[in-house]
């Protein structure tokens, strides 16, 4: 069964400071791996993903992930974050059939002035 | 596109009292989903759907909800009777499998239920 840990339940940081939001997944068949973002009052919005080709995916605003299969990890990093970033992260893997995703507990970024 | 849609946005209602959450897929999306979250329990898969059809409810938390896909445009979330514990954003997420599928859902902007 697919399963989804994110270790990292807060992460306050600096402004313009790297970050580093942690996934690790737990799969028996093909891996395919999301990051969700959540800002206050919002629904989820698809950040990146990963599903197959490359092991480094970018998104449009300078988050980068990399699948890592060794280390069954899907690690979110931005080398320099802005306070728009605070926001809700939350790492997901597909499920099988029907695209049901299975999420992570999330992890709140607070980026701070 | 306009997206995922949930109605009500907002809703406060008594103790006891049924309470219905709307929502209308993307057009030609086939896969709905129902979530809820909270803060003691995060974000939770109540029930989905595929061509109209439950694939699987065994999240949802008691016979008092229920769900129905009549047509592919549109689903509900029914809570009755209602109690303060039903407390929650609900959001409702479409998804296209199936042959040139993208694997992400889309979420709707949510309904946050009060039940006071």
């Amino acid at each position: 069964a697919q399963s989804v840990t994110q270790l990292d339940s807060q992460v306050p940081v600096f402004e313009e400071a790297p970050v580093e939001l942690r996934c690790n997944y737990s799969s028996s068949v093909s891996v395919y791996l999301f990051w969700y973002v959540q800002y206050p009052n919002q629904g989820l919005q698809l950040l990146l993903k990963y599903l197959s080709g490359s092991t480094l995916v970018e998104s449009i605003n300078g988050f980068e992930a990399e699948f890592n299969k060794s280390q069954t990890s899907f690690h979110l990093r931005k080398p320099s974050v802005h306070i728009s970033d605070t926001a809700e992260y939350f790492c997901a893997v597909e499920a099988g059939g029907y695209n049901k995703l299975i999420f992570g507990a999330g992890t709140r970024l607070a980026v701070h002035p | 596109d306009a997206g995922v849609i949930q109605s009500p946005r907002h809703e406060v209602t008594e103790m006891g009292q049924e309470v219905t959450l709307r929502c209308k897929p993307i057009s030609g999306h086939n896969s709905l989903f129902w979530y809820r979250q909270t803060m003691m329990r995060g974000l939770e898969l109540l029930i989905y759907f595929n061509n109209n059809v439950p694939i699987d409810d065994s999240g949802m938390p008691e016979d008092r909800f229920s769900a129905k896909m009549p047509n592919a445009s549109f689903s509900t979330l029914k809570i009755q009777p209602s109690e303060p514990r039903d407390s929650a954003v609900y959001f409702c997420a479409s998804s296209q499998p199936g042959a040139g599928r993208s694997y992400e859902q889309y979420f709707g902007p949510g309904t946050r239920l009060t039940v006071t």
